[in-house]
């Protein structure tokens, strides 16, 4: 069964443009979070998507926001783009909702997004 | 506010000896509890994880203790070997929640 996936792997941008980023999960998982990365900061909760609904989100400013389509697949859009955000971009899946049941998340490899 | 907390950024060790990464939690509604291991320009990988209503896991070399009373995990290594070498990061969710909270990391080396 292939693995999370996650496109691009890596990304450059400059202050004030916006960027979007894809996730597709495991075949068969409903459920996608996304999460950020940064040094000193572990990874932080942006938001989990299933069956195409936002189902929680963290505390994050509204120039993140995410989709999740009818496959599963998943995209996160920043606008608006700020030096601060350069990170890790991690998307993980699971079955059904993550944090259920003693349900284990499965990580893709991340996007690594640069902002000049 | 950092609900799971690592308080070693970093943990040195030498191969054959027992590593030991802590972890602690504040929110008392938390009951399942998860070990994560990540190598550099890959996401993280599940390592074990732990419900609440145990106080120890054990899968191979790793070991996962519980102390619900002290809000605190552990997870054990033995013996560690070199490709130990990781990141490792806790996580915690409860469930009434639809989300894990992690902690910061801890960069474990293994010194051949």
């Amino acid at each position: 069964k292939a693995g999370v996936t996650q496109t691009p792997r890596y990304l450059i941008k400059t202050r004030g443009q916006q960027v979007t980023l894809s996730c597709s999960p495991i075949s068969g998982h409903r459920s996608v979070s996304w999460y950020q990365q940064t040094p000193g900061q572990g990874l932080q909760f942006l938001f989990e998507y299933f069956s195409e609904t936002q189902r929680n989100k963290g505390n994050f400013p509204g120039r993140f926001s995410g989709r999740q389509f009818s496959n599963s697949r998943s995209e996160m859009n920043v606008s608006t783009l700020e030096l601060g955000d350069s990170a890790l971009y991690l998307c993980a899946s699971s079955p059904r909702t993550s944090g259920r049941d003693g349900e284990t998340q499965y990580f893709g490899p991340g996007t690594r997004l640069l902002v000049l | 506010d950092q609900q799971v907390k690592q308080n070693s950024p970093s943990l040195s060790v030498q191969e054959g000896r027992i590593s030991i990464l802590n972890c602690d939690y504040t929110n008392s509604m938390f009951d399942y509890f998860l070990w994560y291991k990540k190598y550099p320009a890959e996401g993280p990988t599940f390592l074990i994880s732990i419900s609440s209503i145990k106080d120890k896991n054990e899968d191979g070399r790793f070991t996962v203790f519980l102390n619900k009373s002290a809000k605190h995990l552990s997870l054990h290594i033995v013996p560690s070997q070199p490709g130990d070498s990781a990141v490792y990061f806790c996580a915690a969710s409860a469930i009434s929640g639809n989300q894990f909270y992690f902690g910061t990391g801890t960069s474990l080396t293994v010194i051949p």
